[in-house]
């Protein structure tokens, strides 16, 4: 069975640091996809990042980058410098299906709290 | 966000009444997925469907809930009956399709929150 793990129920750090947001996921299948989304208090779901399990390079996408460990099974989110806007819940979530769809398992999630 | 349209945004029932749950895709989407949130949890998929065709509904409750895509207009999840553990939010998201391999995001909604009184 696939499952995504995400065991930090909270974070804080301080406005301007970098924080790190672990995500262990566990499949037998060899292609999958791995996402990082974001939401605010006000409850939308915003995409933030994406990592393929074929691609070579750690995904970024402005001050998100994955660190992606596959070996470990592990796909954290690291956010530097990070910004009062940034506080919010945070979903590792993974593609799972092999008929070519995007139907996705997710976390339980971690609240981060940046303090000024 | 990424153009996927719920409405309502918020919908408040009694217990015994039915709900429904609209969700428009982004233009040139024809895949469309539900999920349910319960309160401090993350989202559970529910079903996915294409244009006409349910393709996957692993995650639906298998009584008072259905869901449809029709060729025109937008997808529907209707909620029979409604009881006080269907509060929750409902997610729609969209996508274009594609391989396994593909790096398509799904795009959501803002949601509908539904309140059971």
């Amino acid at each position: 069975a696939q499952k995504i793990t995400q065991t930090q129920p909270g974070m804080f750090v301080q406005e301007k640091e970098a924080v790190t947001l672990d995500c262990t996921y566990d499949t037998s299948d060899p292609s999958y996809g791995l996402f990082w989304y974001k939401q605010p208090s006000s409850g939308e779901m915003i995409f933030l990042i994406y990592q393929g399990s074929y691609d070579q390079q750690n995904a970024t996408e402005g001050r998100y980058s994955l660190n992606f460990q596959k070996a470990r099974k592990s796909a954290n989110l690291v956010i530097s410098a990070s910004q009062l806007g940034d506080s919010a819940m945070y979903f590792c979530a993974m593609r799972e299906g092999s008929g070519g769809y995007n139907k996705l398992i997710f976390g339980a999630g971690t609240r981060l709290a940046v303090h000024p | 966000n990424a153009g996927v349209m719920q409405n309502p945004r918020h919908l408040v029932r009694r217990r015994g009444q039915e709900a429904r749950l609209r969700c428009s895709p982004m233009k040139g989407h024809s895949h469309v997925y539900w999920y349910r949130q319960l309160p401090e949890e993350g989202l559970k998929f529910m079903v996915y469907l294409q244009k006409e065709n349910i393709i996957d509904e692993s995650g639906m409750p298998k009584e008072r809930f259905s869901a449809e895509f029709p060729k025109e207009g937008p997808s529907i999840l209707r909620i029979q009956q409604v009881v006080r553990g269907d509060s929750a939010a409902y997610f729609c998201a969209s996508s274009r399709g594609g391989t396994p391999n593909s790096n398509q995001p799904q795009h959501f909604g803002d949601g509908t929150r539904l309140s059971i009184l």
